[in-house]
């Protein structure tokens, strides 16, 4: 049973194309990350959501914008695509605790390795 | 500042060989939570281990061990006995209760390959 999963796993598109990926999972969780991972493995939070409503919108160039129709999913757009945007991005999720913190176990997705030509 | 590090970059050993990956974290809160993921070859992140900051008791779990220190602020993972199949990079992560929402802070990782 796949938990959290994601597509494409690989993309490879050109400067200046549109490309979204997208994220599910199964777990019941109601939080929702996106994490890049540069060449060199650091891997940082950009986006963060829980049900629905976004929690964490790190310094990230606006061409990039998540969306979430609901809480087992979390897609992620990019606009106008650069050389700078190929990474890896993992999709990961948790479950909110009981007094509201968010430190509970993230759990990721495979990810998706974008390459821009 | 980084808020955990991991400053063995590569390690390499061969099989059968115990080795520890060493993992500081620098934090204010007093309620924390520290994590080490696996990244194999595959490129996936596998969940290891969580600790809460008032949880200072080792734990084992297999081959694998973890020891918490609170007053050196380190987190660090022993694999006894390494076998080919623990080669990957493994990540150190720190999350924090007070207001940074769930972030998990990542450390740079260390690639450990063991040699057959």
């Amino acid at each position: 049973d796949t938990a959290v999963s994601q597509t494409p796993k690989y993309l490879v598109t050109q400067m200046g194309n549109d490309k979204s990926i997208k994220c599910e999972q199964n777990l019941g969780h109601d939080t929702m990350y996106w994490y890049k991972q540069d060449s060199k493995k650091f891997l940082k939070i950009m986006f963060s959501y829980n049900n629905k409503e976004l929690i964490i919108n790190e310094t990230v160039p606006n061409r990039f914008s998540p969306k979430s129709p609901d809480k087992a999913h979390l897609n992620l757009h990019i606009n106008s695509l650069e050389l700078g945007d190929s990474a890896v991005y993992f999709c990961a999720s948790s479950q909110m605790g009981l007094t509201g913190d968010f430190t509970d176990t993230q759990y990721f997705g495979p990810g998706t390795r974008l390459t821009v030509l | 500042a980084q808020k955990v590090t991991q400053a063995q970059t590569e390690i390499s050993v061969v099989e059968k060989e115990d080795v520890t990956l060493d993992c500081v974290y620098e934090t204010r809160d007093t309620t924390y939570y520290l994590f080490w993921y696996k990244q194999p070859p595959s490129g996936e992140l596998v969940f290891l281990i969580r600790r809460n900051s008032f949880d200072e008791q080792n734990e084992i779990s297999g081959r694998y061990s973890w020891n918490f220190q609170k007053s050196t602020s380190s987190f660090n993972f022993t694999i006894t006995a390494s076998q080919v199949v623990d080669s990957a990079v493994y990540f150190c992560a720190l999350s924090e209760r007070g207001s940074t929402l769930g972030r998990l802070y990542f450390g740079r990782g260390t690639q450990l390959t063991v040699w057959p």
